[in-house]
């Protein structure tokens, strides 16, 4: 039980264009869920906080209208990369914490954006 | 600044042997959890450990947590070659009174390389 799965794998776009990446929880209820991003040998940094039907909680430093997240069911989240730039080019990672469950996070297998 | 710093940033030894990789972080914490992630791939949940916790075990893993020195070990036991993968604390943070913020701040990671 408890998984998280993220659509796409992997992904190649080029500057200027907007990539939505998926995040659902497969077997629960997910209230919240969050988004991290890694680069190659380093370690995740948090981006924000999506809870179901309110707006996220980004981290600082993180452009919210950059990176658009949509909370709009309890089972999945977006988030969008508007206008990607070579330098977003990372692996996203999102996680789901199962309602009622504070300290328990379930990730996803993560997504890899190729910005060209 | 980053909350958990791990070392040794990379660790490599034969089947058979233990490994222990130590996480240090800076500020009051409800929990402590240790994550596994192989290659390209998303995070895998090991262990949780509590503020008011010092040692839990599950299986070959082993971790300590010591809160007067900000620390913690994770010591795999009788490794294997599938125990190779990067390896992160990460801590979720404790407001003042004591409650988790139920988000989780990442060390850098300590790379594993099991030798057959």
């Amino acid at each position: 039980g408890a998984v998280v799965s993220q659509h796409p794998s992997w992904v190649i776009c080029k500057s200027g264009t907007s990539v939505k990446i998926e995040c659902r929880s497969l077997d629960f209820q997910a209230t919240t869920m969050f988004w991290y991003r890694q680069f190659p040998k380093q370690s995740l940094m948090l981006m924000a906080t999506s809870n179901e039907g309110s707006k996220a909680t980004y981290e600082q430093g993180v452009e919210k209208d950059k990176f658009l997240i949509n909370h709009a069911s309890l089972t999945l989240s977006t988030l969008t990369v508007t206008s990607a730039h070579p330098e977003d080019s990372s692996f996203y990672i999102c996680s789901a914490r199962i309602a009622g469950r504070r300290y328990e996070q379930y990730f996803g297998p993560g997504t890899r954006l190729t910005v060209t | 600044s980053q909350q958990g710093e791990e070392d040794p940033q990379a660790l490599s030894i034969q089947e058979g042997e233990n490994a222990t990789m130590n996480c240090s972080y800076k500020t009051s914490i409800n929990n402590l959890q240790w994550y596994r992630q192989n290659s390209g791939r998303g995070l895998v949940h090991l262990i949780l450990i509590r503020s008011n916790e010092r040692e839990k075990h599950s299986g070959r893993l082993r971790v300590t947590l010591d809160t007067s020195k900000k620390s913690s070990s994770l010591l795999i036991t009788a490794s294997r070659a599938a125990d190779t993968a990067s390896y992160f604390c990460a801590t979720d943070l404790a407001n003042a009174g004591g409650t988790s913020y139920g988000k989780l701040t990442f060390g850098q990671g300590t790379i594993l390389t099991v030798h057959p």
